[in-house]
């Protein structure tokens, strides 16, 4: 199956910091979804990006599928960043996502 | 968009009891659903997948069970409950016929003691 590798495991940002998070796949993909899991465990949607760029407030995200990679941007880091991301891809010819293994970001005051 | 409700939000447990975790789904009709499971600091495990009523389909052999008595619910069971069944259950939801945006639940949170 699909293989979703995320990087780095860990970041720990200083408030008003700027980072990038990165999402490789091993295939190509119809769609790709940048989620946050914040601190009580709620799972966000961030953005549903097959390609190109969206941008939502301080983040921002880009998929470039030819080269089987994703780019999601933190700005102006707060400690409401905080959390775990994933990116997801749906598995070859069904509608079951296949997730990385997450960033975790620790915004620091 | 769609909004999930799971109930309860947290739930402990003893060792061979039974277990009912409750989704509903709401904004959508005939969606197809999910069960997740993520232990402490790990990913996400899918379980249970269901394109309708009735239609269970099981990811990985284990203690637990699903069932889709109506369009918007889904249910996750146990008979008895393990040790190793301890974890964040998250239930989620994509609209039939796509885009296959996956929307989640709040969660639960199961200890088993």
């Amino acid at each position: 199956g699909i293989q979703v590798e995320q990087s780095p495991p860990d970041l720990i940002l200083q408030e008003g910091a700027n980072s990038t998070l990165r999402c490789n796949f091993s295939d190509s993909v119809n769609n790709l979804q940048w989620f946050h899991q914040n601190p009580w465990g709620q799972l966000i949607n961030l953005f549903y990006i097959p390609s190109g760029t969206k941008q939502n407030g301080r983040l921002s995200a880009t998929t470039v599928a030819t080269e089987r990679y994703s780019l999601l941007y933190i700005s102006s880091s707060q400690t409401t960043d905080s959390g775990v991301y994933f990116c997801a891809v749906p598995r070859s010819n069904d509608y079951k996502l296949s997730f990385g293994a997450g960033t975790t970001v620790t915004v620091r005051a | 968009s769609q909004t999930i409700h799971q109930w309860p939000a947290t739930l402990v447990q003893p060792v061979g009891s039974p277990l009912s975790l409750e989704c509903t789904v709401e904004g959508t009709s005939n969606p197809n659903l999910y069960w997740y499971r993520q232990a402490a600091g790990r990913g996400l495990q899918l379980l249970f997948y269901s394109v309708g009523i009735g239609q269970i389909s099981s990811e990985v052999p284990q203690n637990l069970s699903a069932s889709r008595p109506q369009d918007r619910q889904f249910i996750l069971s146990s008979k008895k409950l393990l040790l190793s069944d301890s974890g964040f259950y998250l239930c989620a939801s994509t609209t039939p016929g796509g885009p296959y945006e996956q929307y989640f639940g709040p969660g639960t949170r199961l200890t088993v003691t």
